[in-house]
């Protein structure tokens, strides 16, 4: 079965910072992993994905996420953390069996950045 | 990018009663939609995938009745909850795949928030 875990249910960096969610995932088979970000009272927006191709994804608003395969990570990384970056961030994995292809969530990592 | 409407945006309803939620897929066809609920602080939980022309296949312990799911065409998936209580009370939240597009990506509406007095 697959399944995701998200390492830190609360992030606070400081402004300029690294920002580093971490997310642990468990397939059987070759997964796809997605990050996304959800603003206070929005909806959910892909930040980044990976679909077996390039190990390191980048995506928007300067993020970025290495697939380790090894240590079964998919990390989010941010070099200089800004104000607007505040939000909940979710990493999820696609069950590739059958038809519906459903996301499988991990719990998500609220990220608070300092002034 | 595709876009994916919700309507409404928020609502506020009497114990009792019945709401409507409209998930539109704006510019592509989505042969599939999902539901999610999302309670305060937490991930989303998936409640249910819509298929257009076909039932909806609910998640473990969710309630078919309580939660009225019909997708009658390609760019509508509407959700129902019926006999609305407080603790229905919720951000609902839905997802549509672009078939057309590589790895079925699926995007998100921006929810609907939900509160029964």
């Amino acid at each position: 079965a697959q399944s995701v875990t998200q390492l830190g249910s609360h992030v606070s960096v400081s402004e300029g910072a690294l920002v580093l969610l971490r997310c642990n995932y468990s397939s059987s088979v070759p997964p796809y992993l997605f990050w996304y970000v959800q603003y206070p009272n929005q909806g959910l927006q892909l930040l980044l994905k990976y679909t077996s191709a390039a190990t390191l994804v980048k995506g928007i608003n300067g993020f970025e996420a290495e697939f380790k395969k090894s240590e079964t990570s998919f990390h989010l990384t941010k070099p200089s953390a800004h104000m607007s970056d505040a939000a909940e961030y979710f990493c999820a994995v696609r069950l590739n069996a059958g038809n519906n292809r459903k996301l499988i969530w991990g719990l998500g990592t609220s990220l608070a950045v300092n002034p | 990018g595709a876009v994916v409407s919700q309507h409404p945006s928020w609502v506020i309803c009497k114990s009792g009663t019945s709401v409507k939620i409209e998930c539109r897929s704006l510019d592509f066809q989505a042969t599939t939609m999902f539901w999610y609920r999302q309670f305060p602080k937490q991930s989303l939980m998936l409640m249910a995938t819509s298929n257009e022309g076909s039932k909806a296949t609910y998640e473990q312990g969710v309630e078919k009745d309580k939660f009225l799911i019909n997708h009658a065409s390609l760019t509508l998936s509407t959700l129902t909850v019926t006999s609305a209580h407080p603790e229905d009370s919720s951000f609902y939240i839905c997802s549509a795949r672009d078939p057309s597009r590589s790895h079925n990506e699926q995007f998100f509406g921006p929810g609907t928030r939900l509160t029964v007095l």
